[in-house]
This record gives C-alpha cells, structure tokens and sequence, in this order.
C-alpha cells in the first residue's frame, strides 16, 4: 500500500475534464512538492507536472496541477482519446526518506 | 538532448542476481541523481531508491534494503543497480529516471525500461 492514495479509476467523455485527486500526510505532500506522470500503454513514464503546479516545455496547457495542505490534483480539460493512460502523483516522504508513488489512475476517455 | 538508455532484457533464476545499467547523455551527470523504479506486471510504479551521481549519497526503500545497491560510474555517466536474491515476484520493468543532486523531488527524464524476468 502506497503512503500516496489516488482512485483507481477515472472516466469522461471527449472534451469534458476530469480532476485526478492524490492524498497523502504533512510528511510527504504536506511539505515537499508534487509531480504528475502520465503513462501511456506499453510505454515509460513521462513527466508530466512538477513543483505542485509547473509545466515541462512541450506539455500543454490542458494539464494543469495544484496542492492544498495534504492533497494534490492533477487537472485535464479538452479530454483526448489520446490522453487515455495511467497517471501517477510523487512526491518526497521527509520521514521515511523515500519518493513514493501513489497507486495509480487509470483515466478512460468514453 | 538528455537521454537515458538502459541495458537489454534479462532473464534469471530464482536466487541470482541481476546488474542493470543506466547510461546517461546530454547533461553533467554529476549535476543530477538516478532514481530506480520498478513496475511488476499490470501493477503500479514503485520507487526502489536513488543514488545522487553529485556526492554518491543513497536511499533505499526499506522493501529493498539488504537486497539492492546502487552505483554509479562517472567516468561513462552510467548508472547501475543491482538485485540479489532473485525472486518470482522481482519479475518486472525496471526504470531509471534523472532526478536531483540532493532531493529526488521530479523525475523528468527516464529511460526506456529494462525487462528483469525471474523464472526457473
């Protein structure tokens, strides 16, 4: 069981947005940043949201982050049959010295 | 442009070991860290520990801890990780990712996945 929890799974249709949500405790995203991974089938991760909120050059602008107090959400408007992957929020654990993982999204674009 | 190729499959028997190398490009490798990161079949990511290629420093998870070293090479800006006692349940894509110097906060750049297969 990871320290990081997330649903398993997500689901909307083309266009609409979907908000993924990743909750953890003060040591890890209470007090350190977050990033966002989307991992399409068959493929490796890739970043897709660091520092809570920023964008990696080439990311577009449908994808968006944000943190409050133990909680983070990863945001995607304009849904693409494309963006349909695996999602995976990390961040730092300051008590265990570990950079956890949450479980994983599994997003569906209907 | 920053890259990171991984060694090619392996395939081992319960009880071995197997090494897996990381070799960067396009950047100073002792301005980063290499995350290692697993993903057993149909299952999530999970962190196995990083090595800062900056002064050496190492974390492992506590999963791993006995079980697993991490190095790092300068000379060819390789990375490499090292699992012992092999089990059935180690089969799985095993990543390595840049991370930072001295807190692997993001991993922005990851390399390909290396298929570590367990089998008797």
């Amino acid at each position: 069981q990871s320290v990081l929890t997330q649903p398993p799974s997500v689901s909307a249709a083309p266009g609409q947005k979907v908000f993924i949500s990743c909750s953890g405790s003060s040591s890890n995203i209470g007090n350190n940043y977050v990033s966002w991974y989307q991992q399409l089938p068959g493929t490796a991760p890739k970043l897709l949201i660091y520092d809570n909120n920023k964008r990696p050059s080439g990311i577009p602008d449908r994808f968006s982050g944000s943190k409050s107090g133990t909680s983070a959400t990863l945001g995607i408007t304009g849904l693409q049959t494309g963006d349909e992957a695996d999602y995976y929020c990390g961040t730092w654990d300051s008590s265990l010295s570990v950079a956890p993982f949450g479980g994983g999204t599994k997003l569906t674009v209907l | 442009q920053v890259q990171l190729v991984q060694s090619g499959a392996e395939v081992k028997k319960p009880g071995a070991s197997v090494k897996v190398s990381c070799k960067a490009s396009g950047y100073t490798f002792t301005g980063y860290g290499i995350s290692w990161v697993r993903q057993a079949p149909g299952q999530g990511l999970e962190w196995m520990g990083w090595i800062s290629a900056y002064n050496g420093n190492t974390n492992y998870a506590q999963k791993f801890q006995g079980r697993v070293t991490m190095a790092t090479e300068t000379s060819t800006s390789t990375a490499y990780m090292e699992l012992r006692s092999l089990r059935s349940d180690d089969t799985a894509v095993y990543y390595c990712a840049r991370v930072g110097a001295v807190i692997p906060f993001k991993s922005d750049y990851w390399g390909q996945g290396t298929l570590v297969t367990v089998s008797s």
